[in-house]
């Protein structure tokens, strides 16, 4: 069983909705880090979180809204969706920033479909 | 900046033979190296990784990888696979040190045991 817990497992919306997803991790990471990943494709960075701050931003369209209201939550808001951001969403922690190893815990995913 | 490549994209095999799947990595700075697993309709779990020390890792279920730094490459070998071990495999860097944060994967290898 994956420790970092992410819901909703499945998430279909319209272009104009507003939903959000959500990611707990309780190993005491102090990073923690959202993912989109496309059908055959690996993984890409979407943000970064350390110690609750944001320090990583890939320059995600701002219809991606993060939010990480302590060291266990992460969420990731989405509003006004386009079709092609329909994909595999992925959360990760890792121990603690600037002492890590590369090394992520990921959570099964949210799959979202937009329509 | 950092760059893996896995050269196989889809590796068939017969079940009970060996297999290795390839990953050489780019990097002007000493790496940490990462294999994670994918399983169908699952989040990466991490399988293996090299920090220091011992150029050749094992894993818990019969893989294992080397470590070559003339060679920049870290393949992932299994002496004997089963059906189980079909998935995709990522290759993964991190930087360490500036930039662990941020860790970049390979396109992935599909591997498919057949019976």
């Amino acid at each position: 069983d994956t420790e970092v817990t992410q819901t909703p497992k499945h998430l279909v919306m319209g272009m104009t909705n507003k939903k959000s997803l959500k990611c707990e991790q309780h190993m005491g990471h102090r990073a923690m880090y959202w993912y989109k990943q496309k059908a055959k494709k690996p993984p890409e960075l979407m943000f970064v979180y350390s110690y609750e701050k944001l320090s990583i931003n890939e320059s995600v369209p701002s219809r991606f809204s993060p939010e990480c209201p302590n060291s266990s939550l992460l969420n990731l808001h989405l509003h006004a969706l386009q079709p092609e951001d329909s994909a595999l969403y992925l959360c990760a922690s890792s121990p603690r920033r600037g002492g890590n190893t590369g090394e992520l815990f990921f959570g099964e995913g949210s799959r979202l479909t937009v329509l | 900046a950092q760059s893996v490549t896995q050269l196989d994209s889809q590796v068939p095999v017969f079940e009970e033979a060996p297999v290795e799947l390839r990953c050489n990595y780019s990097s002007s700075v000493s790496v940490y190296l990462f294999w994670y697993v994918q399983y169908p309709n699952q989040g990466l779990q991490l399988l293996l990784k090299y920090l220091s020390g011992s150029t050749l890792v094992e894993s818990i279920n019969g893989f294992e990888a080397e470590f070559n730094k003339s060679q920049t490459s870290f393949h992932l070998r299994k002496p004997s696979v089963h059906i189980s071990d079909t998935a995709e495999y990522f290759c993964a860097v991190s930087a360490g040190r500036t930039s662990y944060d941020k860790v970049i994967f390979g396109p992935g290898t599909s591997l498919s045991v057949i019976p």
